[in-house]
């Protein structure tokens, strides 16, 4: 257990739902981060939340948005998705956003669009 | 040309065996180096950092080339549970909050 919690572990969904991925972490961080996992690529960075602020953006497309209620809690609200965002996203978190590589990863969501 | 370039091997290893692999990195001004496991269907895990001077944790050791801009990742007495994806990030740091760089990974497969 890394203290780093994401539900749903699978998500199946149509290209004209709306879904949200939720993350949550125990280990009092200040930074989370929601990365997007495509098969044999490597790790895209998607978002950065530091104390409750989003400090990057990383060009997603606007389907994908983004919540921080606070520096516990992460979302990642999806809408009219492509298949081509099938992919498996991670959430991780760190100290701070200074300390991004020391990152504590959630088991992650493994998302499939039809 | 990718900022981190990996092998995907697979890398095939006899149970304690030896088996070590290389990343590349295309930015010279990359600062902070590490390795993360990453099991099948699980998620990454840090590894080991990368010191400048080289660093070992148990049967794991790694290395830094600044010169040729790689870093190297070698395990000794290969067990069947160091079965995993091998991640190099890097950590360019061109700015105050540093850019995180992943490579895709390189597999390792060890064998009974």
């Amino acid at each position: 257990e890394t203290g780093v919690t994401q539900t749903p572990r699978h998500l199946v969904m149509g290209m004209t739902n709306k879904k949200s991925l939720k993350c949550e972490q125990h280990l009092g961080h200040n930074a989370m981060y929601w990365y997007k996992q495509s098969a044999k690529k490597p790790l895209e960075l998607m978002f950065v939340y530091n104390f409750k602020e989003q400090t990057e953006n990383n060009s997603v497309p606007s389907r994908f948005s983004p919540e921080c209620p606070n520096s516990s809690h992460l979302f990642l609200h999806l809408h009219t998705l492509q298949p081509e965002d099938s992919a498996l996203y991670l959430c991780a978190s760190s100290q701070n956003s200074h300390e991004k590589e020391k990152l504590f990863f959630g088991s992650g969501t493994q998302l499939s669009v039809l | 040309r990718k900022e981190v370039e990996q092998d995907p091997g697979p890398f095939n290893v006899p149970e304690g065996a030896t088996v070590a692999f290389n990343c590349t990195y295309s930015n010279s001004a990359s600062q902070s180096f590490f390795w993360y496991r990453q099991d099948c269907r699980k998620e990454p895990k840090l590894l080991m950092s990368v010191y400048s001077s080289g660093n070992e944790d148990g049967r794991f050791t790694a290395q830094l080339n600044r010169a040729s801009q790689y870093i190297s990742l070698l395990i000794r007495d290969s067990k069947l549970s160091d079965s995993a994806t091998y991640l190099c990030v890097v950590n360019d740091k061109s700015d105050s909050w540093g850019k995180l760089q992943f490579g895709a990974g390189t597999q390792v497969v060890v064998t009974p």
